[in-house]
């Protein structure tokens, strides 16, 4: 079984300060995790992933994630908050690079509101 | 990058009725879609994971009367929502997916039942 647990419901920063969205899981084997953000009424669009490589993962928009099996964390950092990022975030946990036969476990979600 | 579409975006339906949501994989053959449900302001819940030519395998507490899905081509897979009532009111995606690579998500579509 797999799961993933995002520890702030909301998280609010002001624009140009650092970003933190915290994320564990759980997982009976290596898992794959994710970062997805949905802006509101859209479709999902990845940020980033891991998939058992380098621990420290870089995405898009300037994003970046650390696995740290030790802590079973997966979070999500950015060095300087834009307003474009204000959105719903999720961390996303499976059991196979891709998504696997089971699909995606998704954690509640972290709205993250950027203040001017 | 690989692009889903969803048709339609936006649909409201009576109680009642039927409602059938299409989603394509524009630039790749998915040889797997996956269903989900979002409510407002809550997290995606997997319904249903549909492989080409074969029956779809549904997740626990999914109706698969209800939720008919059907995955004909390695491009299409519908989800008709029968007989649908204001409880089945949801924001329906779906993803689509080659092999073991990743999952593609489409936008979505906003299901309305009055």
């Amino acid at each position: 079984a797999q799961s993933v647990t995002q520890l702030d419901s909301h998280v609010s920063v002001s624009e140009g300060t650092p970003v933190l969205l915290r994320c564990n899981y759980s997982s009976s084997y290596s898992p794959s995790l994710f970062w997805y953000v949905q802006h509101p009424n859209k479709g999902l669009q990845l940020l980033l992933k891991y998939t058992s490589a380098a621990t420290l993962v870089k995405g898009i928009n300037g994003f970046e994630a650390e696995f740290k099996k030790s802590e079973t964390s997966f979070h999500l950092t950015k060095p300087s908050a834009h307003m474009s990022d204000a959105a719903e975030y999720f961390c996303v946990v499976s059991l196979t690079s891709g998504g696997g036969a089971d699909g995606l476990t998704f954690g509640k979600g972290t709205h993250l509101i950027i203040q001017p | 990058g690989a692009v889903v579409s969803q048709h339609p975006s936006r649909v409201i339906c009576k109680s009642g009725t039927s409602v059938k949501i299409e989603c394509r994989s524009l630039d790749f053959q998915a040889t797997t879609m996956f269903w989900y449900r979002q409510f407002p302001k809550q997290s995606l819940m997997l319904m249903a994971t549909s492989n080409e030519g074969s029956k779809a395998t549904y997740e626990q507490g999914v109706e698969k009367d209800k939720f008919l899905i059907n995955h004909a081509s390695l491009t299409l897979s519908t989800l008709t929502v029968t007989s649908a009532h204001p409880e089945d009111s949801s924001f329906y995606i779906c993803s689509a997916r080659w092999g073991p690579r990743e999952q593609y998500f489409g936008p979505g579509t906003r299901l309305t039942v009055t």
